[in-house]
């Protein structure tokens, strides 16, 4: 069965780094997701893309975040200058045309 | 703007008996609603969805929700409950491409 899948499982950076996650949709879904779960919160929206463009963000997602779609399988999240309040379980998400989202195992991001 | 309410963030039962877990909405439009399950040190998995059809819904794992519009509920249930049922349960809101709302989950414990 297709499944969403995430790299690294586990991500360690200092404060004021940039970090780059990873994540594989389902190969023939057309829209793709992020959203992150702080320790001890719920899980939250962060970001949505379609058609190689950002369909809809969050107010999470400010300018220290982007996402990219570089090639035909890879949707990364980048995060320019790492903050210890980034440090969070990030999930990556997608779904077809039935908008059902089917999300990956998560990478978990802590920040020193 | 749309949340979710879980209703205890915590829920125990023994094997065997009656799983409920309690979920209420709040959307300015005809909602779609989702429970996802999260296995300790795993990731989110879809376990059933309302899409507007049939307002009981059946889900994997024996697992079954009841949408009730005057109620504005999206309770969880489960006749008999199995050791492996432990786990973080979600419920969801969401529509179309856009970003789901996630509930703060509740926590089944199961008691031998």
């Amino acid at each position: 069965e297709p499944e969403v899948t995430q790299t690294p499982s586990h991500q360690v950076t200092q404060m004021g780094q940039e970090v780059i996650l990873r994540c594989v949709p389902i190969s023939n879904h057309l829209y793709f997701y992020w959203y992150r779960q702080i320790l001890g919160q719920k899980v939250e929206f962060l970001v949505s893309f379609y058609n190689n463009e950002i369909s809809e963000k969050s107010e999470i997602f400010d300018d220290q975040f982007s996402v990219e779609r570089p090639d035909g399988s890879n949707f990364t999240l980048k995060i320019r200058s790492t903050k210890l309040e980034d440090s969070a379980m990030y999930f990556c998400a997608s779904s077809g045309t039935s908008f059902t989202q089917y999300f990956g195992p998560g990478t978990r991001l802590t920040v020193l | 703007a749309q949340s979710v309410t879980q209703l205890g963030s915590h829920v125990s039962v023994s094997e065997g008996a009656l799983v409920l877990l309690r979920c209420n909405y709040s959307s300015s439009v005809p909602p779609y609603l989702f429970w996802y399950v999260q296995y300790p040190n795993q990731g989110l998995q879809l376990l059933l969805k309302y899409t507007s059809a049939a307002t009981l819904v059946k889900g994997i794992n024996g697992f079954e929700a009841e949408f009730k519009k005057s109620e504005t509920s999206f309770h969880l249930t489960k006749p008999s409950a199995h050791m492996s049922d432990a786990a973080e349960y979600f419920c969801v809101l969401g529509g179309g491409a856009d970003g789901l709302t996630f509930g703060k989950g509740t926590h089944l414990i199961i008691q031998p």
